[in-house]
C-alpha cells in the first residue's frame, strides 16, 4: 500500500524567502504525482503534475521535481509572497488510485 | 469552463436519515474520484470511475456508502443510514483520463447530528 508522508508539517518564513516542501512515497511504480493548495475551508487547487517519464515541472514561481528511485518529490517556491499561504498537499497515483499527503501548512509573514 | 460542481455545499442531518450527494464533472473528463477529507485521516479516495464504470471501490468505508454514475455528466455518493462520523468534508475530482491531471470541485461538507 502507498504511503505519502510530507515534511514539514508546518512552515512560517517571511515574505520573499525562497522555501521547499518535501514529498515522499514508499512505492516508486507511480503514474504520476500531483502538488496541490488548499486554502482554509476550500477545495484543492492543482498547481503541478509530474508525469513518472519527467524529472520537473515549471509554473511561474514554482518549481516541482521528481526521483522516483528515491521516492521523493520537491515543490520549490521562489520569493514567496503572503498570498502564498496555504495547505499544500503531494499526491501520488498508482495504477489509478491516488494517496495524499497530510500536507505542509505554509505561513508567509509580511 | 465551471470546474467540478458539487451539491449541495453543506449539509446538515441527523443520525439515521440517508444523505445523497451530488457531483458534475468538467465535460469531457471520462474519470470522476470521490474523496474524504477529515482532520484525523486527512483526504481518503473512497471510489472513482472511468467512462461512468466504477473501477475501484476498496476505499469505501461500509456498505453504508454507494456510489452512481448513471451518464457521463452526473455522479452520486449515498450514504444510508447517516452517522455521526460520517462528518467531514466531502470532495468530487475529475480528470480527463486514469492518471492525468484531477481538478476537484468546492466539497460538501456534512454534518450529522
Amino acid at each position: 500500500k502507498q504511503e505519502v508522508t510530507q515534511i514539514p508539517a508546518a512552515l512560517s518564513v517571511p515574505e520573499g524567502e525562497n522555501l521547499v516542501l518535501n514529498c515522499s512515497f514508499t512505492d516508486s511504480a507511480i503514474y504520476n504525482l500531483q502538488w496541490f493548495r488548499q486554502d482554509p475551508g476550500k477545495g484543492l487547487t492543482s498547481l503541478l503534475l509530474i508525469q513518472s517519464s519527467q524529472r520537473e515541472q515549471t509554473s511561474g514561481r514554482l518549481n516541482a521535481s521528481l526521483d522516483k528511485s528515491s521516492g521523493r518529490s520537491t515543490l520549490y517556491i521562489a520569493a514567496s509572497q503572503p498570498g502564498d499561504s496555504a495547505t499544500y498537499l503531494c499526491s501520488s497515483t498508482n495504477a489509478g488510485k491516488s494517496t495524499f499527503g497530510d500536507g505542509t501548512t505554509l505561513t508567509v509573514k509580511p | 469552463d465551471a470546474g467540478v460542481i458539487q451539491s449541495p455545499r453543506h449539509e446538515v442531518t441527523e443520525m439515521g436519515q440517508e444523505v445523497t450527494l451530488r457531483c458534475k464533472p468538467i465535460s469531457g473528463h471520462n474519470s470522476l474520484f470521490w474523496y474524504r477529507q477529515t482532520m484525523m485521516r486527512g483526504l481518503e479516495l473512497l471510489i472513482y470511475f472511468n467512462n461512468n464504470v466504477p473501477i475501484d471501490d476498496s476505499g469505501m468505508p461500509e456498505d453504508r456508502f454507494s456510489a452512481k454514475m448513471p451518464n457521463a455528466s452526473f455522479s452520486t455518493l449515498k450514504i444510508q443510514p447517516s452517522e455521526p462520523r460520517d462528518s467531514a468534508v466531502y470532495f468530487c475530482a475529475s480528470s480527463f483520463y486514469l492518471a492525468t491531471e484531477q481538478f476537484f470541485g468546492p466539497g460538501t461538507r456534512l454534518t450529522v447530528l
